[in-house]
């Protein structure tokens, strides 16, 4: 079974941007989940999807969004980038099951200039 | 408010056995993940409890006491490529997780 993807792995844009990254996750799960990962906030959740509804979302402002298709891929968009969004963008992905743990895709790597 | 708190950095010796503590304050509860991340690379599962007690997979062992919200991460027989951070995660009632900051372990000869 092919494991989690994304797209684009690395990515440099500047202040006042917006960017958009892509998540494959493993076939048949229909929970995506998107996280942003600094050194200095550690690993945080920002929203989940279920679906291709959004089931859970963490404290991150608007310009963080996302969208899931019907057949489980999932996007997310930042708007305005701010030199604060540089990160490691993590997507998991689940069967959406209580119980079962989520497998992280490679990440997508964002430096704003 | 959610709060995960775990050592930031370990060392232990190959063929050691070290514990990794994990302590939580969290608004409801539904699990706690622990998960291994070699640098540069994604976080991977290594174990999952929701009921008291303990659970052994190989090398690896947690436990979990919901009482005192506090787990650990046993690794025993320790390789040098066990030298990664492990990542303390709980979901609480909303079933959002929430990863603590990672405590990196650094195995050496």
């Amino acid at each position: 079974k092919a494991g989690v993807t994304q797209t684009p792995r690395y990515l440099i844009k500047t202040r006042g941007q917006q960017v958009t990254l892509s998540c494959s996750p493993i076939s048949g799960h229909r929970s995506v989940s998107w996280y942003q990962q600094t050194p200095g906030q550690g690993l945080q959740f920002l929203f989940e999807y279920f679906s291709e509804t959004q089931r859970n979302k963490g404290n991150f402002p608007g310009r963080f969004s996302g969208r899931q298709f019907s057949n489980s891929r999932s996007e997310m968009n930042v708007s305005t980038l701010e030199l604060g969004d540089s990160a490691l963008y993590l997507c998991a992905s689940s069967s959406g099951q209580a119980k079962e743990t989520q497998y992280f895709g490679p990440g997508t790597r964002l430096l704003v200039l | 408010g959610q709060n995960i708190d775990q050592p930031t950095e370990m060392t232990a010796t190959e063929g050691a056995i070290v514990q990794i503590n994990c302590t939580y304050q969290t608004s409801g509860f539904n699990g706690l993940f622990w998960y291994q991340q070699h640098a540069g690379e994604a976080p991977t599962f290594l174990s999952y409890n929701v009921l008291d007690g303990l659970e052994e997979k190989g090398r690896f062992s947690s436990f979990l006491s919901r009482s005192k919200g506090y787990s650990y991460l046993l690794l025993k027989e320790l390789q040098m490529k066990d030298s990664a951070s492990y990542l303390c995660a709980v979901r609480g009632g909303s079933y959002i997780p929430t990863f603590g900051r990672g405590t990196s372990l650094i195995v050496h000869p």
